[in-house]
C-alpha cells in the first residue's frame, strides 16, 4: 500500500507568484483535503475534494484553490502570493468524506520572499 | 465557534512517570475526537481516536462532554514517546466535511 506523497518537498517562491502543489493520495481513498500549518501552530485547514468536487472550505480567500484528478490526486494553487503564506502545506487522504482517519503526507515546506 | 485548546506548549517528564496531555474543545454538535503524534522528521500521524476506544502504545484518551476534554494519559513515559502531539476534533452528520480543527500542539519531552 502506497502511502500519501507531496511534491515538490520544499520551494522558495517571490511576493505575488503564483504556485502549485502536488498531492497523490493513498491506494483506495478517494477523498483529498489541504491544511496550512504556520510555524509553531497547528494546521488549519484550507479545503477539501471527494470525488473530483470540493466537500467544505476553510477560512481561506479565494486566490487558493485546488483540484481533484480521476485517479484522486489533488493540486494546491495559491495565487498573488502574500508573506503569510509561508507555511508547511499538508495533504491528507482518506476513504471518506466525513469521519474516516484521515492520512497525512510529508508536506511541503513553502517560503515567500 | 469550534475550537480546539492545549494549554501546554511543553511537557517534560522524566522516564516512568505518568504523562497526561491536555485538550479541551469547544463544540456545537456531536464531534469526533483524534490525537495525533509527530514524531521527529516524521508525518503527523493519527496515535488514536474517540470512536475506535482503543489504546496504542499504552496511550488512552477519554472523551468527557461534560467537562468538553479529551486528555491524553499514559502511566509510564517511555523516550520515544518524545514528539509533538495534536488534540482534533471533526463535527458529525451529513453536511459535515469530515474537516478537521487541529490545536496548537503539546510538545511532550520524555528524559532519561
Amino acid at each position: 500500500e502506497t502511502g500519501v506523497t507531496q511534491s515538490p518537498t520544499h520551494l522558495i517562491k517571490t511576493r505575488g507568484q503564483q504556485v502549485t502543489l502536488r498531492c497523490s493520495s493513498q491506494s483506495g481513498h478517494n477523498t483529498v483535503s489541504w491544511y496550512q500549518q504556520a510555524l509553531g501552530q497547528g494546521p488549519q485547514f484550507i479545503f477539501q475534494y471527494y470525488r473530483e468536487e470540493e466537500n467544505g472550505r476553510g477560512n481561506f480567500p479565494p486566490r487558493f484553490s485546488g483540484l481533484q484528478f480521476p485517479n484522486y490526486s489533488s493540486e494546491l494553487n495559491v495565487n498573488a502570493l502574500e508573506l503569510d503564506d509561508s507555511a508547511l502545506y499538508l495533504c491528507a487522504s482518506s476513504s471518506g468524506r466525513s469521519q474516516e482517519t484521515q492520512y497525512f503526507g510529508p508536506g511541503t515546506r513553502l517560503l515567500v520572499l | 465557534a469550534q475550537r480546539v485548546t492545549q494549554p501546554e506548549k511543553l511537557l517534560s517528564v522524566f522516564k516512568g512517570a505518568p504523562v497526561e496531555l491536555k485538550c479541551n474543545y469547544s463544540y456545537s454538535g456531536s464531534p469526533e475526537l483524534f490525537w495525533y503524534v509527530q514524531y521527529s522528521r516524521q508525518r503527523l500521524q493519527l496515535l488514536l481516536r474517540h470512536i475506535s476506544r482503543e489504546s496504542i502504545k499504552g496511550f488512552t484518551a477519554d472523551l468527557n462532554k461534560g467537562e468538553t476534554s479529551f486528555h491524553l494519559k499514559k502511566p509510564f513515559a517511555q523516550e520515544e514517546d518524545s514528539a509533538m502531539y495534536y488534540c482534533a476534533l471533526s463535527g458529525l452528520g451529513s453536511s459535515n466535511t469530515g474537516k478537521l480543527i487541529f490545536g496548537q500542539g503539546t510538545t511532550l519531552q520524555v528524559k532519561p
